[in-house]
């Protein structure tokens, strides 16, 4: 079974500094996608950054980017020049693409408070 | 905003009572997921309707059950409420390619008594 592993139930960064949020996850399968979704308190899942795995390059949007380690089954997030507006839960996900759904599988999160 | 909404915002049942939650999809996607996010923990699939036929289904029991219109509009049915389905409901929409990702709803709080 898929499962993914978030580590850091909170994390804290000052405004403008770095902040790298930590993922794991495990399968068997080699054709997936994995997500980073942020989750503020009006209980929005919104779509942060995604990878695909069949891809070398780590993926990057704007202020945020992932370490992708295929081989050791890794998924970090770094935020850069955080900002208030990025204190929201952060959550994992993976998807496995050969099945019939869309099922995302998703972390516990990490909940990153910005601190001005 | 992803386009997708759901009603109501807020609920509140009682042990044994029976729920409907409803989900308006993005336009154009084909698919729609259901997810129980528990208080402190990441969502969990409940099921995948696509093309109105429930696809694919978590380990979730049948009293958890749904329909898809043909306008991609999607109910969520709880029958027989227990305490431990108080949690927050989140629809996605999506498409089947494998290209492309969900698009989440703003969830139904869902407090049962």
């Amino acid at each position: 079974a898929q499962t993914v592993t978030q580590s850091q139930p909170e994390m804290s960064v000052q405004e403008a500094e770095t902040v790298t949020l930590s993922c794991t996850y495990d399968t068997s399968e080699s054709d997936y996608y994995l997500f980073w979704y942020k989750q503020p308190p009006s209980r929005q899942m919104i779509l942060v950054i995604r990878q695909e795995a069949y891809k070398q390059q780590n993926a990057t949007e704007n202020r945020f980017s992932v370490n992708f380690q295929k081989a050791a089954k890794s998924f970090s997030l770094k935020i850069s020049d955080s900002q208030l507006g990025d204190a929201a839960m952060y959550f994992c996900a993976y998807r496995f693409l050969g099945g019939a759904t869309n099922k995302l599988i998703f972390g516990t999160g990490t909940l990153l408070a910005v601190q001005p | 905003e992803t386009g997708v909404t759901q009603s109501p915002t807020h609920l509140i049942k009682t042990r044994g009572q029976q729920v409907t939650l409803r989900c308006s999809s993005q336009s154009g996607h084909n698919t729609v997921s259901w997810y129980q996010q528990a208080l402190g923990q990441g969502p969990q699939f409940i099921f995948q309707y696509y093309r109105e036929e429930e696809n694919g289904r978590g380990n979730f029991p049948p009293r958890f059950s749904g329909l898809q219109f043909p306008n991609y509009s999607s109910e969520l049915n709880v029958n027989a409420l227990e305490l431990d389905d108080s949690a927050l409901y989140l629809c996605a929409s999506g498409w089947t390619g494998q290209a492309k990702t969900q698009y989440f709803g703003p969830g139904t709080r869902l407090l049962v008594l």
